[in-house]
């Protein structure tokens, strides 16, 4: 069936940091692929989308393209801030998703 | 908007106790869903619905009922509680339609429920 594999965590870092979050998933088809965050003691928002292949989705300064060749999905940000520390998930679907197991990530000031 | 609401925050159950997740959204959203979060897992599909009167079952549902009886509302039902079924729950909800604006879905603040 569909899953997701991502990059098994905690990943720690440095303020300014690169970031990059691997994520490669399976699909019968050529689903929408997502990357959720959850910030501590909240719910789950959208981060970014993509919702066809070569698709860059972007928004506070990460990045992912959707790479139909390698079936992937990475996350990347090229300087990390505090703030930026959360659990993220990368996903497919559309109404009905399917979630990797999330990465932890901590910034360090 | 309040977005999506859910109650309560925080529940402790007795094995074999019964009770009712309330999720509440004021979007006018046609499609609503129930996942469980539990360590190490990501978030895994309970029960969903596309509308009023219609719901199906996900990748775990045994142990849960679910009905939609209002557009707004999306109640999650655990019958018989075990302690397997302690876990964090989130209900989301989002539109129906198939345009890209369907993709995004909003997710409530979730209910940390322990069952001893």
């Amino acid at each position: 069936g569909d899953s997701v594999t991502q990059m098994e965590g905690p990943v720690t870092l440095s303020e300014e940091a690169f970031l990059t979050i691997n994520c490669t998933y399976t699909a019968t088809g050529y689903p929408s692929l997502f990357w959720y965050v959850q910030y501590p003691g909240e719910g789950l928002q959208l981060l970014l989308k993509a919702t066809k292949a070569d698709d860059k989705g972007s928004n506070k300064g990460f990045e992912a393209t959707y790479r139909k060749e390698t079936t992937s999905f990475h996350l990347e940000k090229g300087s990390v801030q505090v703030s930026d520390s959360a659990v993220y998930f990368c996903v497919q679907g559309a109404q009905k998703l399917v979630f990797g197991q999330g990465t932890r990530l901590t910034i360090n000031p | 908007n309040a977005g999506v609401t859910q109650t309560p925050k925080f529940q402790v159950l007795k094995t074999g106790q019964s009770m009712t997740l309330q999720c509440a959204q004021d979007m006018n959203h046609e499609y609503m869903s129930w996942y469980r979060q539990d360590p190490g897992m990501g978030l895994r599909l309970i029960h969903y619905s596309v509308g009023a009167g219609i719901t199906d079952q996900g990748e775990v549902p045994n142990g849960y009922n679910v009905s939609r009886s209002t557009t707004e509302d999306f109640p999650l039902r655990l019958l018989s509680a075990a302690p397997s079924q302690t876990s964090v729950y989130f209900c989301a909800s989002s539109y129906s339609n198939l345009g890209p604006s369907s993709y995004e879905q909003y997710f409530g603040p979730g209910t940390r429920l322990t069952v001893t």
